[in-house]
């Protein structure tokens, strides 16, 4: 069964701040790694895509990802309150092309 | 350039009775995928259709269907409802089959069904 694991939260941190969210999976043949964001009753929104390891950067947004360890993150810099949303990391196995979604971390940033 | 489209955006059914919701990818888009989005379960991969065939199936019952025609569009029906149902039910589109083509789904704006 594969799976992917994260922190429901909320995690708030202030306007600013770097938030950190985390993403841990259970499926060692894991290649692929996306980050969607959904706000409240909107759908989901690619916001990151990484494969190697190390990190991956797109204006604020950082991706980060382990193998070794099994876990990607996504760090955001600066956090403003318009990034306040659920943060859903999902994990696609190698030969697979239907990825496994987390449960997803709400995040809230206050001014 | 017109985004993945979804229709209805709400809709309340009965339990017993049958809904047919609709997708209309993203121009180009031949694969797409259908999720059901609840706040216990999170998004759960129901199935996914390229070139007008169903090329991988969730664990769901064999209540829930779907089909995609000539134009990519695909609509997925559910039978004999019940209230389990209730959910946010997604439609996702990529350029080829799954999720990795363009590196990633383009999420339309969703179905909201309420089954009362």
């Amino acid at each position: 069964q594969k799976e992917v694991e994260q922190n429901s939260g909320p995690l708030s941190v202030p306007e600013g701040a770097i938030a950190s969210l985390n993403c841990t999976y259970s499926d060692r043949g894991s290649q692929s790694f996306f980050w969607y964001r959904q706000y409240s009753g909107k759908s989901p929104e690619l916001i990151m895509f990484i494969y190697s390891n190390g990190d991956k950067e797109d204006g604020r947004f950082t991706a980060q990802l382990n193998k070794a360890s099994q876990y990607v993150s996504l760090l955001i810099r600066d956090s403003q309150p318009s990034d306040s949303a659920t943060y859903l990391c999902a994990s696609l196995s190698g030969g697979s092309y239907i990825p496994t979604f987390g449960r997803g971390t709400s995040l809230i940033v206050h001014p | 350039k017109a985004g993945v489209t979804q229709t209805p955006r709400y809709l309340i059914k009965t339990r017993g009775q049958q809904v047919t919701l609709s997708c209309s990818p993203i121009s180009g888009h031949r694969s797409v995928s259908w999720y059901q989005q609840t706040p216990g379960q999170g998004l759960q991969f129901l199935f996914e259709y390229f070139s007008e065939t169903q090329r991988n199936k969730g664990n769901f019952p064999g209540r829930f269907s779907g089909r995609q025609f000539s134009n990519s569009r695909s609509e997925m029906n559910v039978s004999t409802l019940e209230l389990g149902d209730s959910a946010l039910y997604l439609c996702a589109s990529s350029l080829g089959q799954g999720a990795l083509a363009n590196y990633g789904y383009t999420f339309g704006s969703g179905t909201r069904l309420t089954v009362v």
